[in-house]
């Protein structure tokens, strides 16, 4: 079946601070992959998606780049802020399941300053 | 971007009362909703799948008598809790999409929080 690792958290940076969060998975297809971001108290926002090898998601300073090869999606940005102190969740979704999503347990990043 | 809205936001009922959630997709038609259950520090969990005018498909170890799921239109699905119990406080998050297919976009909403006393 398909599943989903990321790295345990929780993650606690300073302020300007390169993150990397690692996230590898496991899927039996081609599937597309998933960064959704959640804020504390709210639901979960996408925050990038890649759907073919070697594409690279990218979204307010944050990337991601789908390694078929590794079978990889890390999430990286070179300067992080307070304001991206959230939980973080890598998920895929492959043919076979339609859009359903697997996620993994998800990852908090603390940014102090 | 898409909008998908939850209704109410947090919600305190007694055990042995239903409750109901609504899920609504503002400003597109959702063919297929999804609804999760997270648990405090752990990743989302889903319940089931939801397809406009058809019933709801729902993971394995998910009881369809307790966690009834209506999709009746293209913007509007609801999850009634039966019989709510202590155990079942959680936070509810829906999701929707306008496709189906890997390379769809869900969109989430901002959660239900259930606290059954």
């Amino acid at each position: 079946g398909n599943s989903v690792t990321q790295m345990e958290g929780p993650v606690t940076l300073s302020e300007e601070a390169f993150l990397t969060i690692n996230c590898t998975y496991t899927a039996t297809g081609y599937p597309s992959l998933f960064w959704y971001v959640q804020y504390p108290g709210e639901g979960l926002q996408l925050l990038l998606k890649a759907t073919k090898a070697d594409d690279k998601g990218s979204n307010k300073g944050f990337e991601a780049t789908y390694r078929k090869e590794t079978t990889s999606f890390h999430l990286e940005k070179g300067s992080v802020q307070v304001s991206d102190s959230a939980v973080y969740f890598c998920a895929l979704s492959d043919q076979g399941g339609g859009n359903k999503l697997t996620f993994g347990t998800g990852t908090q990043l603390k940014v102090e300053l | 971007g898409a909008v998908v809205s939850q209704h109410p936001s947090w919600v305190i009922c007694k055990s042995g009362t239903s409750v109901k959630i609504e899920c609504r997709s503002l400003d597109f038609q959702a063919t297929t909703m999804f609804w999760y259950r997270q648990f405090p520090k752990q990743s989302l969990m889903l319940m089931a799948t939801s397809n406009e005018g058809s019933k709801a498909t729902y993971e394995q170890g998910v009881e369809k008598d307790k966690f009834l799921i209506n999709h009746a239109s293209l913007t509007l699905s609801t999850l009634t809790v039966t019989s709510a119990h202590p155990e079942d406080s959680s936070f509810y998050i829906c999701s929707a999409s306008s496709a189906s297919g890997p390379q769809e976009t869900q969109y989430f909403g901002p959660g239900t929080r259930l606290l059954v006393l």
